[in-house]
């Protein structure tokens, strides 16, 4: 069945680094990709999201490509805030209107 | 965008007894889903509700344990029946709109079982 894989966590950055979150999947035809953020205390939100190979979403300076060819949906952003400290989830949902199938989380927490 | 409001936020509750937790959106919506997020883990698909007619269940999840209401287009209600400590988790209600396939979710109820 289709899957959702990201890079375990915690992963703990200095603020202003360079963030990569690894999510890679496995699904049948072509999902719709999504990068969801939960801050402590709250529900999850939609971060960005992509629904064909090649697109790129991006939101609030992260941004991640859909990539088809490796099965891969990775979170980056070029300098992050404490602010962004929260657990991010990757997410698919198949194009045949299947549920959202999410990842595991990962935690990230930014130093000052 | 949706506005979802989750009630209680959190509850600590002893084992044997039941919780229901409560999901008010802003706007009329034809499906609503209630997830489960255990600790340090992702989240899992209960069910899905839509309005004059029973819950959909996911496997490994049962009405029994997990009774539903979804009395409107805006409210539904989650019930965790005769519950464990391996009910601890996090309970959210989601409901659908905007973009293609994308979700809300209201922030969720941290329940403890002891």
């Amino acid at each position: 069945g289709d899957s959702v894989t990201q890079m375990e966590g915690p992963v703990t950055l200095s603020e202003e680094a360079f963030l990569t979150i690894n999510c890679t999947y496995t699904a049948t035809g072509y999902p719709s990709l999504f990068w969801y953020v939960q801050y402590p205390g709250e529900g999850l939100q939609l971060l960005l999201k992509a629904t064909k190979a090649d697109d790129k979403g991006s939101n609030k300076g992260f941004e991640a490509t859909y990539r088809k060819e490796t099965t891969s949906f990775h979170l980056e952003k070029g300098s992050v805030q404490v602010s962004d400290s929260a657990v991010y989830f990757c997410a698919l949902r198949n194009n045949q209107g299947g549920k959202l199938i999410f990842g595991q989380g990962t935690e990230l927490s930014v130093k000052p | 965008s949706a506005v979802i409001s989750q009630k209680p936020s959190r509850d600590i509750c002893q084992r044997g007894t039941s919780l229901t937790i409560q999901c008010q959106v802003d706007s009329q919506v034809t499906m609503m889903f209630w997830y489960r997020q255990q600790p340090g883990q992702s989240l899992t698909l209960i069910a899905t509700a839509n309005q004059g007619s029973e819950a959909t269940y996911e496997s490994g999840f049962v009405i029994d344990k997990f009774p539903i209401s979804r009395p409107n287009l805006t409210f539904s209600t989650l019930t965790v029946s005769n519950m464990s400590p391996e009910d601890s988790s996090i309970y959210l209600c989601s409901v659908e709109g905007g973009g293609p396939a994308e979700a809300f979710f209201g922030q969720g109820t941290r329940l403890t079982v002891v």
